[in-house]
């Protein structure tokens, strides 16, 4: 079945170590998203690519950076993570006017 | 920025009853999605809507896209116990240049068997 893959599940890094996501996508959409989400609220979009095309948030953290090296493959790299990084991590994937497809996110604890 | 208010917040049900929910903008969008979030796992869409009027509905759940297109709702009919869980609505502002989603606050659903 086509999909948008999250690894790992559950990522544990330590206060100030460096950590990457990632996500993977068979659907072939150009448009791949990253979404924060803590404890039950909303998702909170991060940034998003349009094919190579990078938007970033206006209030999302230099501490956060992504990369897409193809269409199927988009990271996440946070470079310093700190206390309030601990999050769900949902990436997403779209093809211009369609509804986002997300996966099953990665659960980041920062000790 | 933009903000999408969902409402209730939470609500307890019995089994069997129907549910409402609904999601209002304080400016226009163009595409409404209603998904699902169980715990630890990633939100699942239930819903698209693209056109204001436009009445869907998926099995036992009906949504609608408000008129002004700054509103929508989903409706669940004779809820069942698997439908606990976290509704979310998101919508897509069309003057944003890009394809990008805005979610709503969740609505918490809990049925009581």
């Amino acid at each position: 079945d086509a999909m948008v893959i999250q690894n790992p599940r559950y990522q544990v890094t330590q206060f100030g170590k460096p950590v990457t996501l990632s996500c993977s996508q068979t659907l072939n959409h150009n448009v791949m998203y990253w979404y924060q989400q803590k404890s039950s609220q909303a998702p909170k979009l991060l940034f998003h690519y349009y094919d190579k095309d990078f938007n970033n948030e206006a209030d999302t953290p230099d501490n956060f950076q992504s990369r897409r090296p193809n269409t199927s493959f988009c990271f996440l790299d946070i470079r310093s993570p700190g206390l309030g990084d601990a999050a769900m991590y949902l990436c997403a994937t779209s093809r211009e006017n369609s509804p986002l497809h997300f996966g099953n996110g990665t659960r980041l604890t920062v000790t | 920025g933009q903000q999408l208010n969902q409402s209730p917040q939470s609500m307890f049900i019995q089994e069997g009853e129907d549910v409402s929910m609904n999601c209002t903008s304080s400016s226009i969008f163009n595409t409404w999605l209603w998904y699902k979030q169980d715990p630890g796992e990633g939100p699942v869409l239930l819903i698209a809507l693209y056109k204001a009027g436009e009445l869907t509905s998926n099995g036992r759940l009906t949504a609608q896209f408000g008129i002004t297109r700054k509103d929508s709702f989903l409706n669940i009919s004779a809820s069942i116990p698997s439908d606990v869980g976290i509704y979310f609505c998101a919508g897509r502002d069309p003057t944003s240049g890009t394809y990008k989603y805005i979610f709503g606050t969740g609505t918490r659903l809990k049925v009581l068997a």
